[in-house]
C-alpha cells in the first residue's frame, strides 16, 4: 500500500486530455514539492515534473502539473502514442522522514 | 553531466547479505546540498524510496527497512554503497540510485542510473 494514491491505470485517444491525480496527506504533499515521473517498462524512471508544477528541459508542454493542499494532479494534453507509459507520483514524507512514491498509473493510449 | 551506474550481484540467496554500489560523475557529494538514494522496484510493481545520504554524512532509511539497510559514501571516490541484510525473494528488484538535493526543502531524484536487477533465489 503506498503512501500517495494513484489511479492504477488511465486511458485516452490520440489528441485527448488525460489527467493523472495523487492523493497525499499533509506529511507529504500538503508541505514538500511533488514530483512526476514518466517509466516506459523496461527503463529507469524519466523526471518529467519537478517542483510540482516546472518541467525539465525537453519535456514538451503538452505535459503539466498542479497542487492543492494534499493532492496534486499531471495532465496531458494533446496525447499521443509515445505517452503510453507508467506515471509515478512522488514527494518527501516529513513524518516518515523519507521520500515516497505513488503505486503508479499505467496510461493506455487507445 | 551527471551519470548514474549501479553495480552488484545479479543473484543472491536468501538471507545472505546484498552489498551494491552507485557509482556517480558530474557532480560532488561533499558539496552542500547534494544527497544520493536507493530506489527500488519489484518486478511490475511500483517505485520503493530506500535510503539517502547527504553531504554531510546525514542518513536517511525507509522506515519498514531500516533494520536491514545500510547506506555509506566514499566521496573521494564518487561512490555510494547499500547493503541490505537478511534477503529474501520479496527482495527481488531492480535497484536505482539517484541525485537529491537538500536546499531547505527536499527536492528529488532529478538524474538515475539505469538499474541493476537483483534476483533472491537458493
Amino acid at each position: 500500500q503506498s503512501v500517495l494514491t494513484q489511479p492504477p491505470s488511465a486511458s485516452g485517444t490520440p489528441g485527448q486530455r488525460v489527467t493523472i491525480p495523487c492523493s497525499g496527506s499533509s506529511s507529504n504533499i500538503g508541505g514538500n514539492y511533488v514530483y512526476w515521473y514518466k517509466q516506459v517498462p523496461g527503463t529507469a524512471p524519466k523526471h518529467l515534473i519537478y517542483k510540482n508544477n516546472q518541467r525539465p528541459s525537453g519535456v514538451p508542454d503538452r505535459f503539466s502539473a498542479s497542487k492543492s493542499g494534499t493532492s496534486a494532479s499531471l495532465a496531458i494534453s494533446g496525447l499521443r502514442s509515445e505517452d503510453e507509459a507508467d506515471y509515478y507520483c512522488a514527494t518527501w514524507d516529513d513524518s516518515l522522514s523519507g521520500a515516497v512514491f505513488g503505486g503508479g498509473t499505467k496510461l493506455t493510449v487507445l | 553531466q551527471v551519470t548514474f551506474r549501479e553495480s552488484g550481484p545479479a543473484l543472491v540467496k536468501p538471507t545472505q547479505t546484498l552489498t551494491l554500489t552507485c557509482t556517480f560523475s558530474g557532480f560532488s557529494l561533499t558539496t552542500n546540498p547534494m544527497c544520493v538514494s536507493w530506489i527500488r522496484q519489484p518486478p511490475g510493481k511500483a517505485l520503493e524510496w530506500l535510503a539517502l545520504i547527504n553531504w554531510d554524512d546525514d542518513k536517511y532509511y525507509s522506515t519498514s527497512l531500516k533494520t536491514r539497510l545500510t547506506i555509506s559514501k566514499d566521496a573521494s571516490k564518487n561512490q555510494v554503497v547499500l547493503t541490505m541484510a537478511n534477503m529474501d525473494p520479496v527482495d527481488t528488484a531492480t535497484y536505482y540510485c539517484g541525485r537529491m538535493l537538500h536546499r531547505g526543502q527536499w527536492e528529488l531524484v532529478d538524474y538515475w542510473g539505469q538499474g541493476t536487477l537483483v534476483t533472491v533465489s537458493s
